[in-house]
């Protein structure tokens, strides 16, 4: 079953440093979504892309966040310079291209920050 | 108007009893309701989905009632198992975005 692959899985980092998180997505979904969650809270949307255009990134922190997905396939998101509130679940998740596709989530990467 | 507001916080249901989980939405616009199951160290994963031009579907143990008057819509685990034990997310979306807007989850724990 194809499943939505995501590297590290855990993430232990001092504040200020950089930290990246790379994504693979279900082969043909055009869609690809990255996810915050918060221990507690609900996944909150980052920023979404189709293919490799980015169609929503108002809740990405811009002054240190980016991500980018540059061949419309495999995507990665990094935080420069990390800070202690940022310590989260990272959630990937892929869809095909449509309305209200399902959204299938990959194991995410666990950061935290020190 | 973006807020999806779920209760309870916390669940706990005898095994083969009925889990319920209410959730409650402000903007009309949303038009797709899913509900998610996450198991500790998994990504949430889609479970029903229902959008509002019905006011029930089922699939399996599993049932949403939704109430497009009311803005409200639920989540009903009939004969609750041990292995249902997870947290629940509702969300919405609206339209070609596709955006979700998750509610904050529900811990079930079915006691065996």
């Amino acid at each position: 079953e194809a499943e939505v692959a995501q590297s590290p899985r855990y993430k232990i980092t001092e504040k200020s440093q950089a930290v990246a998180f790379w994504c693979d997505p279900i082969s043909g979904h055009a869609t690809l979504y990255w996810y915050r969650q918060i221990l507690g809270q609900g996944p909150e949307l980052l920023v979404q892309f189709q293919d490799e255009s980015v169609v929503d990134d108002s809740q990405l922190p811009k002054d240190r966040f980016s991500a980018e997905r540059l061949k419309g396939v495999d995507s990665t998101l990094k935080i420069q310079p990390a800070e202690l509130g940022d310590s989260a679940m990272y959630l990937c998740a892929s869809s095909l291209a449509g309305t209200n596709n399902e959204q299938f989530f990959g194991p995410g990467t666990r950061l935290t920050v020190l | 108007q973006q807020q999806v507001k779920q209760s309870p916080q916390s669940l706990i249901v005898q095994k083969g009893g009925i889990s319920i989980i209410n959730c409650a939405y402000e903007n009309t616009a949303f038009d797709y309701f899913p509900w998610y199951q996450q198991f500790p160290g998994k990504g949430p994963a889609l479970l029903i989905a229902i959008r509002p031009d019905v006011s029930e579907k089922k699939e399996g143990r599993f049932t949403i009632s939704f109430n497009k008057s009311a803005k409200q819509f639920s989540l009903h685990i009939m004969d609750s198992q041990p292995g249902d034990s997870a947290t629940y997310f509702c969300a919405a979306s609206k339209g070609a975005t596709n955006k979700l807007i998750f509610g904050t989850g529900t811990l079930l724990a079915v006691q065996p």
